[in-house]
This record gives structure tokens, C-alpha cells and sequence, in this order.
């Protein structure tokens, strides 16, 4: 089993939809959480940062941690074509020291069509 | 946010040569670096982890003489591919760890280094 599931899509919305991404973990010391977008030929660019349970909200987008089910959430209101991308999951550990490494979801590619 | 740049973008080569990728911190000091490797349709595989001053750690099946890290300052981590050969084609990018002093720290990413050997 992975450390980090995520279904890889492809997912398809028409605009101004709400976009529901998740990922589910199997390591209970995960702390941190991240959503990262990723464009085409881009590098990753952070979206939301989530410290243990919770939600967490940013304009358009939600994070949401329950640590309880190992499962975290990204939902976009009023998807729009831009959102169009690869969404990446990742999550840390604490307590590692200078080895602490982010662990990676596949990525869901999102389609946002007008 | 802080920004982290690569260069070059993109890189062609022969097969056997080398190629030099550099990944700069612009705004921010990054005490470790990340190097990570990523396929079409593919998640991130990380190679190595930079650390300032240290020998870099790399991930297990990276083969370290192969891919050379220098982290020779602050701002600055290189990624050196020996002996290029075609299978070595990829996407490569780096990231960097803001030094802010918390339990965690965000990693942020360049824009990534398409690498094709001939």
C-alpha cells in the first residue's frame, strides 16, 4: 500500500462547478498537509497548507484534514478554466530533523471546461 | 510568496555529456534544497535532499555519482547529470525550504528544467 492514495483523474467540470479532490494516507505521524497545483510544463506551486484536523480557507479553495479517517480534502467554489491543472497532494512528518521529505500523491488532472 | 528560479529551462544534449542545472533561492535563505525528478503524467520522484555546507542525501536507486549535488550556499544548489544518457531525459525540478524557524517549513518549487538527451 501506498503511504499516499490519490486518484490520478482525469476529472472533468463545467465552469462554475465545485471541485472535490482528495487523498488518503496510511502514516498517522503525517502532520503537515499541502495542496499543490501544477501547471503544464510548470513546478508546483503551493495552494493551501493545513497543520492537523481542521479546515482551512482561501478564497475560492478549502482544505479540510480529518486525521481520524486519514483523509484530506481540496474543494474549488466557482471552478473557473484557470483551475485547469494537475492537483497534488503531499503531507510530512514531524519530528524527522533535517530528513524531513514531503510524500507525494499521484496528482488529479483537472479539466474546468466554459 | 518566495521564489525559487532554475536554469536553464531547457537543455538538449548529446548522449555522454554532462549537463549542469542550477536552482536559486531569490528572496529567501534555504537552508535544504530538494532535487526531484518527474515523468509525463507522473508524480514527483525525489533524488535527493540538499542540505547547506553537507553531502547531499539521496533517495534510495539514485545513483549518486551520476547525479552530483552541490549546495555551496544559502541560495544556491546544483544538480549535475554525468555522462548524460537518453533515459535521463526528464523533467527536473528543485524546491527549496524557507528558513522560518517553525516545525515545518514550505517547501517552494522552480519552474522545472526539461532535460532532453540525444
Amino acid at each position: 500500500q501506498k503511504e499516499v492514495e490519490q486518484d490520478p483523474g482525469p476529472l472533468s467540470v463545467p465552469e462554475g462547478a465545485i471541485v472535490s479532490l482528495n487523498c488518503t494516507y496510511s502514516n498517522s505521524a503525517f502532520q503537515y498537509f499541502m495542496w499543490y497545483r501544477q501547471y503544464s510544463r510548470k513546478g508546483p506551486e503551493l495552494l493551501m497548507y493545513t497543520y492537523s484536523s481542521g479546515n482551512k480557507e482561501d478564497g475560492r479553495f478549502t482544505a479540510q484534514v480529518d486525521k481520524s479517517s486519514k483523509y484530506i480534502s481540496l474543494f474549488i467554489r466557482d471552478s473557473q478554466p484557470s483551475d485547469s491543472a494537475t492537483y497534488l497532494c503531499a503531507m510530512e512528518a514531524i519530528g524527522a530533523g533535517n530528513n524531513r521529505k514531503l510524500i507525494w500523491g499521484l496528482g488529479t488532472s483537472l479539466a474546468v471546461n466554459p | 510568496g518566495a521564489v525559487v528560479s532554475q536554469h536553464p529551462s531547457r537543455v538538449i544534449c548529446k548522449s555522454g555529456t554532462s549537463v549542469k542545472i542550477e536552482c536559486r533561492s531569490l528572496d529567501f535563505q534555504a537552508t535544504t534544497m530538494f532535487w526531484y525528478r518527474q515523468f509525463p503524467k507522473k508524480s514527483l520522484m525525489l533524488m535527493a535532499t540538499s542540505n547547506e555546507g553537507s553531502k547531499a542525501t539521496y533517495e534510495q536507486g539514485v545513483e549518486k555519482d551520476k547525479f552530483l549535488i552541490n549546495h555551496a550556499s544559502l541560495t544556491l544548489s546544483t544538480l549535475t547529470v554525468t555522462s548524460a544518457h537518453p533515459e535521463d531525459s526528464s523533467f527536473y525540478i528543485c524546491s527549496a525550504r524557507e528558513l522560518s524557524g517553525g516545525e515545518t517549513d514550505t517547501q517552494y518549487f522552480g519552474p522545472g528544467t526539461r532535460l532532453t538527451v540525444l
